[in-house]
């Protein structure tokens, strides 16, 4: 079965330095990877997906993300971070069975 | 469009009540997913639906938890009895017909509270 790792529960990052999020995944083949983000109080929007081709997606609000197939990885990266980006971020894998399975997620805190 | 609803997006109860939580996918969406999330456990999903037939309940954690869905627009949660453990977010989400790689859209939530 397919798991999603994400390693860092809470990660600070001052407003306007660079982001990286890690996230590792375990699947046979290769798999559908998403980011989703969670603000407080509400449900989860997707940022990016990757299904094949380029292995680095831009998604929405500045944020992308790299698959590399040797690492089992799909990092989230922003160059510079803004305070509303202060959320839960969530990686996820679909093996192709219409489900996806999620990560434990990573809460992200911005400070001044 | 409206997106995925859900209601309630509150619900206290006690234990021994029964809960029913419901959702209204987006208009066109023929699967439809329920998930739980808790501090301890992340997203779990619980069940889900491919032109309202249930393909997976494999999540569903014990027979106290029922899921239906009478037609392609709804689609309900039912717990009981509820117990404090159930205390979660309850999470409806769809995506469109034939998608299998296609983007989830979840709804608000339902934060369920059982004394």
């Amino acid at each position: 079965a397919q798991s999603v790792t994400q390693p860092d529960i809470h990660i600070t990052v001052s407003e306007g330095a660079s982001l990286e999020l890690r996230c590792n995944y375990s699947y046979g083949a290769t798999p559908y990877l998403f980011w989703y983000v969670q603000s407080p109080g509400q449900g989860l929007q997707l940022l990016l997906k990757y299904f094949s081709g380029d292995t680095l997606v831009q998604g929405i609000k500045g944020f992308e993300a790299e698959f590399k197939r040797s690492q089992s990885s799909f990092n989230l990266r922003k160059p510079s971070v803004h305070w509303s980006d202060a959320a839960e971020y969530f990686c996820a894998v679909d093996s192709g069975y219409s489900t996806l399975t999620f990560g434990k997620g990573t809460m992200l805190l911005v400070s001044p | 469009d409206a997106g995925v609803i859900q209601s309630p997006r509150h619900e206290v109860t006690e234990m021994g009540q029964e809960v029913t939580l419901r959702c209204k996918p987006i208009s066109g969406h023929n699967s439809l997913f329920w998930y739980r999330q808790t501090m301890m456990r992340g997203l779990e999903l619980l069940i889900y639906f491919n032109n309202n037939v249930p393909i997976d309940d494999s999540g569903m954690p014990e027979d106290r938890f029922s899921a239906k869905m009478p037609n392609a627009s709804f689609s309900t949660l039912k717990i009981q009895p509820s117990e404090p453990r159930d205390s979660a977010v309850y999470f409806c989400a769809s995506r469109l017909a034939g998608g299998q790689t296609g983007e989830l859209f979840f709804g608000e939530g339902s934060r369920l509270t059982v004394l």
